[in-house]
């Protein structure tokens, strides 16, 4: 089973500040790797799909980037809205699908 | 727009079956990928496995020996039957559309083991 570790795990950032999050697989997922938003009490939603194509009605902010092991989320510029909790997700043909353990947005 | 909503039991006995349904709204479950996906308390989350067309499963190898994934077309509903349950089996269960990455999910339905 293919393991994502997320980093950090909690992000702490004010409105308009830019958020890098990483997930690192442990071993290569080339770049089917997607990127889900959770807010509390709600069903994740997908950001990412295939390292970097935003799915659809995603806003330009949050983009993607990465291959093989390391991969990053990057929201530009952080809006009131944005603080969730964040997970990245592989889709390797040989192992069954995994999810990372979240970084938490929050607001510092 | 697609919508999907899980049902059944929120709390299931020790070494019962857990069962739940999911009611798909806005289309057909013909010709599409259907996940089940679930989460735990404060945790994070666990793919179970997914069915297509009715005759095409892949399950989660930790679960597969207790996990079965069913459609009924006549119903567009598809189903998720785990056995015997423990403690560990505690979650926040969803049901999502695709195989791979998942665009459409229920709102979950949060299910309890205990005596």
């Amino acid at each position: 089973e293919i393991v994502l570790t997320q980093s950090p795990a909690t992000l702490s950032l004010s409105p308009g500040e830019r958020a890098t999050l990483s997930c690192r697989a442990s071993q290569s997922v080339s770049r089917y790797l997607a990127w889900y938003q959770q807010k509390p009490g709600r069903a994740p939603r997908l950001l990412i799909e295939d390292t970097s194509n935003r799915a659809t009605g995603i806003p330009a902010r949050f983009s993607g980037s990465g291959s093989g092991t390391d991969f990053t989320l990057t929201i530009s510029s952080l809006e009131p809205e944005d603080f969730a909790v964040y997970y990245c997700q592989q889709r390797s043909n040989w192992s069954p699908f995994t999810f990372g353990g979240g970084t938490k947005v929050e607001i510092k | 727009q697609v919508q999907l909503q899980e049902s059944g039991p929120g709390l299931v006995k020790p070494s019962e079956t857990l069962s739940l349904t999911c009611s798909v709204f806005g289309g057909s479950i013909s010709g599409y990928y259907w996940t089940w996906i679930r989460q735990p308390p404060g945790k994070g989350l666990e793919w179970i496995g997914y069915i297509f067309n009715s005759g095409s499963t892949n399950y989660n190898p930790s679960l597969k020996s207790r996990v079965t994934i069913s459609e009924d077309t006549s119903k567009n509903q598809i189903s998720l039957k785990l056995t015997s349950v423990t403690a560990a089996d505690t979650a926040v269960y969803y049901c999502a559309r695709d195989r791979d990455y998942f665009h459409y999910w229920g709102q979950g339905a949060p299910v309890t083991v205990s005596s």
